[in-house]
């Protein structure tokens, strides 16, 4: 059975650093065809993905936000670790890690929402 | 990035009735080398992360209810339920998975209760 635990802050300060961590269990991150990526949903929005790391540890971002985005991964901790620096009110979102195969996402996280205020 | 639109932006729809969701693609989603349409359909109630329905266009997912169905080729895609019941409420959503690593969804269809 797939599952996930997310942890990280609930509320960030405009300008701050995110840190999100995903402990997933059920799977290893080095399993071929498997990856990781964080997705995001503003309250009441659609869908965005954000970002993407594979089993040999290639990394993928969002164009608009590469420069703010890092995802790295530690396979002995089953951890993936996103952060997302200079945080902005208009980042508010519940921030979800997905398993995918082959791209396709067949798992979710419960979700974090983060909300950025000062 | 491909952009996904999905139509309509909310539905109602009476207990039992049929209620069709659109997705259309700005770039065709078909793989021509396996002939696979890389589109995949997300179910979404409130509080709750996405759940996945449909994978390559039309194939559900274990465990979906065979009342949807997924169909539709290249650009042009739809989800149907066919017989919609109290717990289908929700908000379903289109993701191509063919453009890797730029992942999009559609915007996103409220399914109600008429």
């Amino acid at each position: 059975q797939v599952t996930f635990k997310e942890s990280g802050p609930v509320l960030v300060k405009p300008t701050e650093t995110l840190t999100l961590t995903c402990t997933v269990s059920g799977f290893s991150l080095s399993d071929r065809r498997m990856g990781l990526s964080w997705i995001r949903q503003p309250p009441g929005k659609a869908l965005e993905w954000l970002a993407h790391i594979s089993s040999s540890d290639e990394k993928f971002y969002r164009t608009p936000l590469k420069n703010r985005l890092t995802i790295s991964k530690d396979t002995s901790k089953s951890q993936v670790v996103l952060t997302m620096t200079n945080m902005d009110p208009v980042d508010t979102a519940t921030y979800y890690c997905a398993r995918t195969i082959v791209w396709l996402i067949n798992d979710w996280a419960q979700g974090t929402l983060v909300t950025v205020s000062s | 990035d491909i952009v996904m639109t999905q139509s309509p932006d909310s539905l109602a729809v009476s207990l039992g009735e049929r209620a069709t969701i659109n997705c259309k693609s700005s770039q065709s989603v078909l793989f021509s080398s396996n002939n696979k349409n890389f589109l995949a359909w997300y179910q979404q109630k409130p509080g709750q992360p996405p759940k996945l329905l449909i994978y390559w266009a039309s194939t559900r997912e274990s465990g979906v209810p065979d009342r949807f169905s997924g169909s539709g080729s290249g650009t042009n895609f739809t989800l149907t339920i066919s017989s919609l019941q109290a717990e289908d409420v929700a908000v379903y959503y289109c993701h191509q998975y063919y453009s890797t690593p730029l992942l999009t969804f559609g915007g996103g269809t409220k399914v109600e209760i008429k």
